[in-house]
């Protein structure tokens, strides 16, 4: 069974950085892009961050572009994702994801499997 | 792309067919996947690629669409479906967008 658990979240004040892991198990952590999703109180989903199978590539939504990086260790099976000039508005529920994959091994652009979230609290 | 989901909310009894929208801004092929979410809960994936059902979703749930129209048709409703559904789309730029959520409740 595919596990993927967050940690790292905390209460930081605006300006302040953050660091999130996300620690998989029951999968080759290397056959799968990952991304990072948050989620504000009460609202909707957003997605935040991608990173490549390899960590070659990765990508980023325009509202964290130059303030977040995604980073993966394959090696012991971990992402992480460095949040730097925090600002109020970030303020949520930070879940990490895994692409998904057809029963024919192709990429199908959605998130099949989803951690329990790390909540991030930008307040002063 | 901006994806607008309708209605925003859906009341509907048990034992009913409801069916949800998500309209693209623009044309999105069939780069589109449906999520289930209860509260205090993270997503979960009910339908990739348009009309595809992911293992081990009930088979009450469907589908369909292309282009900038899609569907999630949910068939006799049962107590556990009641929750907030979203769409999701990927474009080959590496971008990613949910739309808003519907939120089902009982009638």
């Amino acid at each position: 069974e595919v596990q993927l658990v967050e940690s790292g979240g905390g209460v930081v004040q605006p300006g302040g950085s953050l660091r999130l892991s996300c620690e998989a198990s029951g999968l080759t952590f290397d056959d799968y892009a990952m991304h990072w999703v948050r989620q504000a109180p009460g609202k909707g989903l957003e997605w935040v961050s991608l990173i490549s199978w390899n960590g070659a590539t990765t990508y980023y939504a325009d509202s964290v572009k130059g303030r977040f990086t995604i980073s993966r260790d394959n090696s012991k099976n971990s992402l992480h994702l460095q949040m730097n000039s925090l600002r109020p508005e970030d303020s949520a529920l930070y879940y990490c994801a895994k692409d998904h994959h057809d029963d024919n091994g192709h990429f199908s652009g959605a998130f099949d499997c989803w951690g329990q979230g790390a909540l991030v609290i930008v307040s002063s | 792309i901006q994806l607008t989901q309708s209605p925003a909310t859906l009341s509907a009894s048990v034992g009913d067919r409801v069916t949800i929208t998500c309209r693209a801004s623009q044309n999105i092929t069939n780069w589109l996947a449906w999520y289930q979410q209860k509260p205090g809960k993270a997503p979960k994936l009910l339908i990739y690629k348009a009309s595809n059902l992911e293992s081990g979703v009930p088979s009450t749930f469907g589908g369909s669409g292309s282009g900038t129209e899609f569907t999630l048709t949910i068939n006799s409703l049962q107590p556990d479906d009641f929750a907030t559904y979203y769409c999701q789309y990927y474009n080959t730029y590496s971008a990613y967008s949910f739309g808003q959520g519907t939120t089902l409740e009982i009638k």
